[in-house]
């Protein structure tokens, strides 16, 4: 069974300080991925992964940025969180690429709030 | 750039009753689709997907989504809705098989 988890399901930080959301996956997949859920918007790619320390924009990097040092482990950094990133965070991984398949495992979720 | 675009954000349902949830895409070339199930305090899972073939796809749980290229659409189905059913279901979109483009969900409630 395909597990990715995250490090906290709940967090709360004040505003200014580093963040860090820690993903692991135990798949041995090449991609991993940070999305942000917000209601009535969906899913929204923040950064993407496809190799270590490879890594790719989303469509809203800013004010994020991200980490891969192993293949099992990616984490997404707020650099100086602000109140507009309260939000839930989740996290995915994929193999590259698969004639059998390009679904995408995602871990529970971290709902982090900004005071 | 691609997009998706589901066109009900809440779909309340009775037990026992029939339910489509509709989503349409903006792309001009072959595109992969995607329903992922998000049940409550919980991540994505996937229900089903289109990646070429058949255009009528059977998923988990009883769900079927049918793809039709000329009217970009990749509506899901379920004949007849449980309680456990009570979800937010997103549509999904991918060019290149890696990345994905998330519709902005609709939220089923199934009532007894």
């Amino acid at each position: 069974d395909v597990k990715v988890t995250q490090s906290s399901r709940y967090l709360v930080k004040r505003t200014g300080e580093k963040v860090f959301l820690e993903c692991v996956q135990d798949m041995d997949h090449e991609n991993m991925f940070w999305y942000r859920q917000d209601p009535g918007l969906g899913l929204r790619l923040i950064y993407f992964s496809y190799d270590v320390k490879m890594k790719e924009k989303g469509d809203i990097p800013e004010g994020y940025s991200v980490s891969r040092e192993k293949k099992e482990r990616f984490s997404l950094i707020l650099e100086s969180a602000s109140t507009n990133q309260t939000s839930m965070y989740l996290c995915a991984s994929s193999f590259r690429e698969s004639s059998q398949s390009y679904e995408q495992y995602f871990g529970p979720g971290t709902r982090l709030t900004v005071t | 750039a691609q997009s998706v675009t589901q066109l009900d954000s809440q779909v309340p349902v009775f037990e026992e009753a029939p339910v489509e949830l509709r989503c349409n895409y903006s792309s001009s070339v072959s595109v992969y689709l995607f329903w992922y199930v998000q049940y409550p305090n919980q991540g994505l899972q996937l229900l089903l997907k289109y990646l070429s073939g058949s255009t009528l796809v059977k998923g988990i749980n009883g769900f079927e989504a049918e793809f039709n290229k000329s009217q970009t659409s990749f509506h899901l189905r379920k004949p007849s809705v449980h309680i456990s059913d009570t979800a937010e279901y997103f549509c999904a979109v991918s060019q290149r098989a890696q990345k994905l483009v998330f519709g902005q969900g609709t939220r089923l409630t199934i009532n007894p």
